[in-house]
């Protein structure tokens, strides 16, 4: 199975900050990355599929990058809307799998 | 557009037996692997199970195994998890989610089970 690890578990940021969120497969996953936003009580919201494909109605401000193992979520300027949490997930298996998550909240 | 739609939540005693269904529309269900998710209160995403195109393939998270049953009728265009011998460790919300290679996923908006004496 793909284990995937997120870091950091979580970080605190002002509006305005860039932040940058990283996942690491434990193999190769070519670039079947995608990148979900969940608040509490609501689904996971899709953001990026195929690391860098922004979905559709997702501000431009989210981007995301990467291939292989390595993958990174960037938010350009935080945004008050932006504090919550993040996972990536692979879909690189039949067994897709997900990162712990990173909670984004206001420093 | 895709519609997910969870059904079949509750509360059931630990032992108990529960079978959530997810209905499909807007795409061809019949074409896709559906897997199902799920999430514990407070607690990260976990993928649980997963079923081909075709219903001919079938895997489970270990910690469910031998325990859940994934299934699909394309007539009726609906996902199944049968879920016997039910644990407190399996309180969660569980959502059905189809998850393409090269595509977006969608995702349902989730069903809440709750296993408790």
């Amino acid at each position: 199975d793909i284990q995937m690890t997120q870091s950091p578990s979580s970080l605190s940021a002002s509006v305005g900050d860039r932040v940058t969120i990283t996942c690491r497969a434990s193999q190769g996953i070519d670039r079947f990355l995608n990148w979900y936003q969940q608040k509490p009580g609501k689904p996971p919201k899709l953001l990026i599929y195929t690391t860098s494909t922004l979905q559709s109605g997702v501000p431009s401000r989210f981007s995301g990058s990467g291939s292989g193992t390595d993958f990174t979520l960037t938010i350009s300027s935080l945004q008050v809307e932006d504090f919550a949490t993040y996972y990536c997930q692979q879909s690189y298996s039949s067994l897709i799998s997900f990162g712990h998550g990173t909670k984004v909240d206001i420093k | 557009q895709v519609q997910l739609v969870e059904s079949g939540g509750g509360v059931v005693q630990p032992g108990m037996s529960l079978r959530l269904s997810c209905a499909a529309s807007g795409f061809t269900f019949s074409s896709y692997a559906m897997h199902w998710v799920r999430q514990a209160p407070g607690k990260g995403l976990e993928w649980v199970a997963v079923i081909s195109y075709d219903g001919s393939n079938k895997y489970y998270a270990d910690s469910v195994k031998g325990r859940f049953a994934i299934s699909r009728d394309t007539s009726k265009n609906t996902l199944y998890l049968q879920m016997n011998s039910l644990r407190a460790e399996d309180t969660a919300v569980y959502y059905c989610a189809s998850v393409p290679t090269t595509a977006a996923p969608d995702w349902g908006q989730g069903t809440l089970v709750t296993v408790s004496s």
